[in-house]
């Protein structure tokens, strides 16, 4: 069964770089694409954007010129990057998969979520 | 705000049948398929409902999508404590060219 974790610093200073990696276990990487979704504590969902196995990327226009997301196929792995942060991006950050072949599919699985605090 | 409307909160005792509806717009729920999840408090959120009307393994026949149009409801019938959590509607939007969540609806059994 396929798992999905997150991990990375739960805090990071203001207009640092937030940086965070999803671990794939349970299957292969490839073939796939890959997502990163936000949830500010209280509040609902935010899809940050995804990337095909193939480094092809689509990210959500409100967070485009900030965002950064890449994969190394060989660690079964991939990352975002969100630059300029500011306490508006305090959020629990997720990864998950994408099975649709087309993109524009359902997240299945997801993984357990981490807090990002951001912070001085 | 979200993309797509949801109702911030539903109800419901044990045994009914409740429902909670998205509604949205010709380029996103109108033209694509529409997504369901449930999310209990802590957890990450989980896949109910996937193209519009399917459950994945494992999700009980209880529990129902359906969409026409513009809008989409999820069904839950003989409501159980275990369904107390937040359920999040979701699809593609083409203007957006990515996909998109409604703002959740908490359902609380009474």
């Amino acid at each position: 069964q396929m798992q999905l974790q997150e991990s990375g610093p739960g805090l990071v200073k203001p207009s640092e770089t937030l940086s965070l990696t999803c671990t794939v276990s349970g299957g292969s990487i490839t073939s796939y694409y890959w997502s990163w979704v936000r949830q500010p504590p209280g509040k609902g969902l935010e899809w940050i954007g995804y990337i095909h196995s193939s480094g092809s990327t689509n990210y959500n226009p409100s967070l485009k010129s900030r965002v950064t997301i890449f994969v190394d196929t060989s660690k079964n792995q991939f990352s975002l990057n969100l630059s300029s942060v500011t306490a508006a991006d305090r959020a629990v950050y997720y990864c998950a998969r994408m099975p649709d072949t087309s993109g524009r599919g359902w997240f299945d699985p997801w993984g357990q979520g981490t807090l990002v605090t951001v912070s001085s | 705000q979200s993309v797509l409307t949801q109702p911030p909160s539903a109800s419901g005792t044990p045994g009914q049948r409740v429902t909670i509806s998205c509604s949205g717009s010709s380029s996103n729920i109108g033209s694509n398929y529409l997504y369901w999840y449930q999310q209990v408090p802590g957890t990450a959120p989980k896949l109910l409902i996937f193209q519009n009307n399917q459950r994945p393994s494992g999700v009980p026949d209880r529990i129902s999508g359906s969409k026409s149009g513009t809008s989409a409801s999820l069904a839950i019938s003989g409501l159980r404590s275990e369904d107390e959590a937040a359920y999040y509607c979701a699809t593609w939007d083409d203007s957006l060219n990515g996909p998109v969540f409604g703002g959740g609806t908490k359902l609380t059994v009474l």
